[in-house]
């Protein structure tokens, strides 16, 4: 089975704090991704690597960076934490492999920032 | 930036009632959908990956079609029970890009 692991299920930090999620994968999975989901507003794409130190911005990158120095391994940073950054955190990954682009996620980390 | 969107919001039903949620997506650059279920405290799985035209899917009492030239997938489900309760999301990715766009989910309830 794949697994999607996310460091926390919930995590509490203060405003101006700098936050790292940390997402691993263990499928060998070339593709991480790092959405966002907040009520009424769906999944939304913050960042995504296609490869080792490889990333794009998605659809709502300010305020986040990411960092992928190994395959298996995708960071989420919030270098300054806003009260606005308080969401559910998703990770996911996926494979070139088969063409399907099928993504496989995390449990989620809820963050609140205070 | 696509615009993916899914309807209803939420619904909720009886058990042994059928259902259906609708996903409206581009169809320009089409290369597929998916659709995943989502359940409170879990991850999002998913269900179904389609990319052609007329192409029908089934999961047991699940089931999905699509049409890409008018841009639109539709999710059943025969005969609801309560474990069918979940937001079903719908996705799209275009070209050969994996980056998948998502909607905001259909929210179903099952009640006894």
């Amino acid at each position: 089975d794949v697994k999607v692991t996310q460091s926390s299920r919930y995590l509490v930090k203060r405003t101006g704090e700098k936050v790292f999620l940390e997402c691993v994968q263990d499928m060998d999975h070339e593709n991480m991704f790092w959405y966002r989901q907040d009520p009424g507003l769906g999944l939304r794409l913050i960042y995504f690597s296609y490869d080792v130190k490889m990333k794009e911005k998605g659809d709502i990158p300010e305020g986040y960076s990411v960092s992928r120095e190994k395959k298996e391994r995708f960071s989420l940073i919030l270098e300054s934490a806003s009260t606005n950054q308080t969401s559910m955190y998703l990770c996911a990954s996926s494979s070139l492999a088969g063409g399907s682009y099928e993504q496989y996620f995390g449990p989620g980390t809820r963050l609140t920032v205070t | 930036i696509l615009n993916v969107e899914q309807s209803p919001q939420s619904l909720h039903v009886q058990e042994g009632d059928s259902t259906n949620f609708t996903c409206s997506f581009p169809s320009s650059n089409f290369y597929a959908l998916h659709w995943y279920r989502w359940e409170t405290a879990k991850s999002p799985e998913a269900l179904f990956v389609m990319t052609l035209n007329g192409d029908e899917k089934k999961k047991g009492r699940i089931s999905a079609t699509l049409n890409t030239k008018e841009g639109y997938s539709y999710l059943y489900i025969k005969g609801s029970q309560p474990e069918d309760s979940a937001t079903y999301l719908c996705a799209c990715n275009t070209g050969t890009a994996s980056k998948l766009t998502f909607g905001t989910g259909t929210r179903l309830q099952v009640t006894l």
